[in-house]
């Protein structure tokens, strides 16, 4: 059980495009979902956390206007890179947490790997 | 605010040797849990095991146990014969009410 989905798991395009990147839970009720982002040989540092029907929270240093979250259903969120550059290339990682408090543990999809020309 | 430590970036053993992982954090909040990630090559995100900061007794999970020392804020993991699939990047990380934040992560290499 606890399984969540992610997707693409690749892209590449052009400097200039927006990218949209899809996270489903797929036999469980996400209230919450989170979206990281991981540099090459480094952790996985958070970036927002979107509740379902509500605007999400971002950290400090994200911009809430480059990376378009939205948490319309218990089952998907969506993370859309606008204008996309190359400093934008990364490994973006979702994670959605059920309904059992906020304790609970986050289970992961497998990550995009974004890369932009 | 959380803060994650781990100040092993990298660690090697012997295949069906056992090896502990490091990690020390810190926290305002009276709530909280502490897990430990396996990162494999494939990026993929693996909870490995979870500690509730309220109970005393180490979590267990097969070969995996850990030594929580909550005075001390330090939560080592313990494998326990080390086979060639735990070879990965490991995140220790504290939840909050609010959010998970991430150590810097030790990478382990088993030897065959």
């Amino acid at each position: 059980g606890a399984v969540v989905s992610q997707h693409p798991s690749w892209v590449i395009c052009k400097s200039g495009t927006s990218v949209k990147i899809e996270c489903r839970s797929l036999d469980f009720q996400a209230t919450t979902m989170f979206w990281y982002r991981q540099f090459p040989k480094q952790s996985l540092m958070l970036m927002a956390t979107s509740n379902e029907g509500s605007k999400a929270t971002y950290e400090q240093g994200v911009e809430k206007d480059k990376f378009l979250i939205n948490h319309a259903s218990l089952t998907l969120s969506t993370l859309t890179v606008t204008s996309a550059h190359p400093e934008d290339s990364s490994f973006y990682i979702c994670s959605a947490r059920g309904t059992g408090g906020a304790y609970q543990p986050q289970h992961f999809g497998d990550g995009t790997r974004l890369s932009i020309l | 605010a959380q803060t994650v430590t781990q100040s092993q970036p990298e660690m090697s053993v012997q295949e069906a040797e056992t090896v502990t992982l490091s990690c020390t954090y810190d926290t305002s909040e009276s709530d909280y849990y502490l897990f430990w990630y396996k990162q494999p090559p494939s990026r993929q995100m693996i909870l490995v095991i979870r500690q509730e900061a309220y109970k005393q007794q180490n979590a267990t999970e097969n070969r995996f146990s850990v030594n929580f020392q909550k005075a001390a804020k330090s939560f080592s993991l313990k494998i326990s014969d080390s086979q060639l699939g735990d070879a990965a990047m490991y995140f220790c990380a504290s939840q909050g009410a609010q959010k998970l934040v991430f150590g810097q992560g030790t990478r382990l290499t088993i030897n065959p």
